[in-house]
């Protein structure tokens, strides 16, 4: 069992939609949580960072993860077709020298 | 703010060739820095470990020989492709760890296409 199991996709949806990205864990040790834009032939990009449990929101971005079930999301309102992009998922913990574990990454593609 | 310059972007050359990437920080400075290999539809594959003023840290399976890495400065760390090979041929990333109090995020260099004829 992989430590982060994301759904790799491809996940299509009409522009205008709201998509709904998960990745769940199986370390308890986990604290921090980043989510991470991914173009084609391109570096991730941060998109939202997230310590322990709670809800964080940029814009049409929210972020939620709780710790309880081991489970964190990211959604996208009003999707538009500049959000098509791969995300990814990653995680870290103390003392871990900056490590991040991430999801398989979900390919998303918003259609006009 | 947070932006990782990686240069080049693309490069192409014969086999047996050594190719070197830089990763520089340009407005953090950042005590460790990664180095990843993607392949196409996968996720990022953590090669190795960058720590400024020491030696770098090789995960299980990379060969140290093969890729080295050189951190010389808070906001420059390079990779140097020794003698490569078609099956080097890949997408290299780096990331960058700001240096500071309490947890930041790693930020992303735009990635090297690295193929070899």
């Amino acid at each position: 069992q992989k430590e982060v199991e994301q759904d790799p996709g491809p996940l299509s949806v009409p522009e205008g939609a709201i998509v709904s990205l998960n990745c769940t864990y199986s370390n308890s040790a986990f604290q921090y949580f980043m989510w991470y834009r991914q173009y084609s032939r391109k570096g991730p990009e941060l998109l939202m960072y997230t310590y322990s449990s709670g809800n964080k929101e940029d814009g049409r971005f929210t972020a939620q993860v709780d710790k309880s079930s081991k489970y964190i999301s990211l959604f996208i309102r009003d999707s538009q077709p500049s959000d098509s992009a791969t995300y990814l998922c990653a995680m870290s913990w103390n003392n871990q020298g900056g490590k991040l574990i991430f999801g398989q990454g979900t390919e998303l593609s918003v259609k006009p | 703010g947070a932006v990782v310059s990686q240069h080049p972007s693309w490069v192409i050359c014969k086999s047996g060739t050594s190719v070197k990437i830089e990763c520089r920080s340009l407005d953090f400075q950042a005590t460790t820095m990664f180095w990843y290999r993607q392949f196409p539809k996968q996720s990022l594959m953590l090669m190795a470990t960058s720590n400024e003023g020491s030696k770098a840290t090789y995960e299980q399976g990379v060969e140290k020989d093969k890729f080295l890495i050189n951190h010389a400065s808070l906001t420059l760390s390079t990779l140097t492709v020794t003698s490569a090979h078609p099956e080097d041929s890949s997408f290299y990333i780096c990331s960058a760890w700001p240096t500071g109090q309490g947890y930041q995020p790693q930020h992303f260099g735009d990635g090297t296409r690295l193929s070899i004829l």
